[in-house]
């Protein structure tokens, strides 16, 4: 597609269930990365993928986050059992050269967990 | 360690100037960027600095400098339309060249 895709824009679940995050990148983009944002907060790195195969994944906050990567393109961020701490938008940007070039960001999932 | 400062918040008039500053500590400098967030949207690329100086891009321009770990994006006849988060990133060697992002500045443009 033109632009990052990220579904749903919306989610609201309740304490315990799981979760899953989709993320369609720009074609032919080779990085993907997850970041998650707190209200009134800044950009907080979960993981970064490089093809299907994620180098760094420094970020995730605990064994509940995962997230894969398949076909060089669709990925998905799956938080299990979660938390009322997990609530924020989940921010998805892809780039072409890998950690070289500017990020071009989808519009988000709102998470909230109540 | 890592570290990204801007202000939280700022206000400035239709048709004015306003300066954003940002400072920064890393421990491998490789590029500083500016990004655009209205409220709800996402990020979208504004700039990029890697050399000292001003970089000029319409009404945005945006200057480093990297002795001083300082950068600031420089925003011209203000439009009611710029009322957004400004977020500033710095991208680090010392992190396997990520992204370190600063906490944003909001501008609220007042008529």
């Amino acid at each position: 597609g033109a632009g990052v895709s990220q579904s749903p824009s919306n989610k609201v679940t309740e304490k315990g269930k799981d979760v899953e995050l989709r993320c369609d990148p720009i074609s032919g983009h080779t990085a993907l990365y997850w970041y998650r944002q707190r209200l009134g907060q800044g950009l907080e790195f979960l993981i970064y993928f490089q093809g299907n195969s994620a180098p760094d994944k420094s970020g995730l906050p605990s064994d509940r986050f995962s997230a894969e990567r398949t076909g060089e393109s669709v990925s998905t961020l799956t938080i299990q059992r979660t938390q009322q701490e997990d609530s924020a938008v989940y921010l998805c940007a892809s780039s072409g050269l890998g950690t070289q070039e500017k990020l071009f960001f989808g519009s988000g999932t709102q998470l909230s967990v109540l | 360690g890592q570290n990204i400062d801007q202000p939280t918040e700022m206000t400035a008039t239709e048709g004015a100037i306003v300066q954003i500053n940002c400072t920064y500590q890393t421990s491998g400098f490789n590029g500083l960027f500016w990004y655009q967030q209205h409220a709800g949207e996402a990020p979208t690329f504004l700039s990029y600095n890697v050399l000292d100086g001003l970089e000029e891009k319409g009404r945005f321009s945006s200057f480093l400098s990297r002795s001083k770990g300082y950068s600031y994006l420089l925003l011209k006849e203000l439009q009611m339309k710029d009322s957004a988060s400004y977020l500033c990133a710095v991208r680090d060697r010392g992190s396997n060249y990520q992204l370190i992002w600063g906490a944003g500045t909001k501008l609220i443009i007042k008529p």
